[in-house]
């Protein structure tokens, strides 16, 4: 079946610009996760949804930083007035709301800030 | 959230068993142990978990020890696709409701043809 999917695959934008990052989890997935990866680095935690709920945003680097999931599906996450350390992978992940059930990654998209 | 212990990179020949160790000294009685592996621009790809007993899928073996504060996996006959970083975690629940997935550094294994 089709896995999670995310777009675009790459990004540049110039310092400054606002960037919106798109993520389709799994059909019927309820929790949906964003993580930041830099490089050589894990993937770090920014913001977990449950259907259309964001229930932590705990990991959201400044308010620069905005998640939203209207529907419970699709979700998108902006960075306004983009920096050049906004410069990163982002992951998006979902899964079944069962906490013990494993998360599913995106193949992410690669975000380059001139 | 329990810590993970990886060393930074290991070796593994070819159609050998790679067994990968991973120390969780800290783990609490609820949390699982979960392997996730990623290879070059690619998304992190889920491997298993478990809790207490030893668990087998098609893509490997996770044997966890009885005090539950190490565990290994084992991909039985590694093959160059197998190269990738290995990423050991314990899954905490944060109190918000959310299970978000705490990666350190791994392991980058790399598999020898």
């Amino acid at each position: 079946g089709a896995g999670v999917s995310q777009s675009p695959r790459y990004k540049v934008a110039k310092r400054g610009q606002d960037v919106a990052l798109r993520c389709d989890p799994i059909s019927g997935h309820v929790s949906l996760f964003w993580y930041q990866q830099a490089l050589g680095q894990g993937p770090e935690f920014l913001t977990y949804f449950q259907n259309e709920a964001q229930l932590d945003k705990s990991g959201l680097p400044s308010d620069r930083f905005f998640a939203e999931r209207p529907e419970g599906s699709v979700s998108t996450l902006k960075i306004q007035r983009t920096q050049q350390e906004d410069s990163a992978v982002y992951l998006c992940a979902s899964s079944q709301l069962d906490r013990n059930q494993p998360q599913h990654f995106g193949d992410g998209t690669r975000l380059s800030i001139l | 959230d329990a810590k993970t212990t990886q060393p930074p990179s290991m070796d593994c020949a070819e159609g050998r068993a790679a067994n990968l160790p991973c120390n969780h000294s800290t783990i609490s009685g609820n949390e699982y142990v979960y392997w996730y592996r990623q290879i070059h621009s690619q998304g992190p790809q889920y491997i298993i978990h478990g809790l207490k007993n030893n668990e087998t899928n098609e893509m490997a073996s996770l044997i966890i020890t009885e005090d539950r504060k190490s565990s290994t996996l084992i991909l039985p006959h590694a093959t160059l696709r197998d190269t990738a970083v290995y990423y050991c975690i314990v899954r905490a629940y944060s109190g918000a409701g959310s299970y978000q997935l705490t990666f350190g550094k791994g392991t980058k294994l790399s598999v020898i043809p």
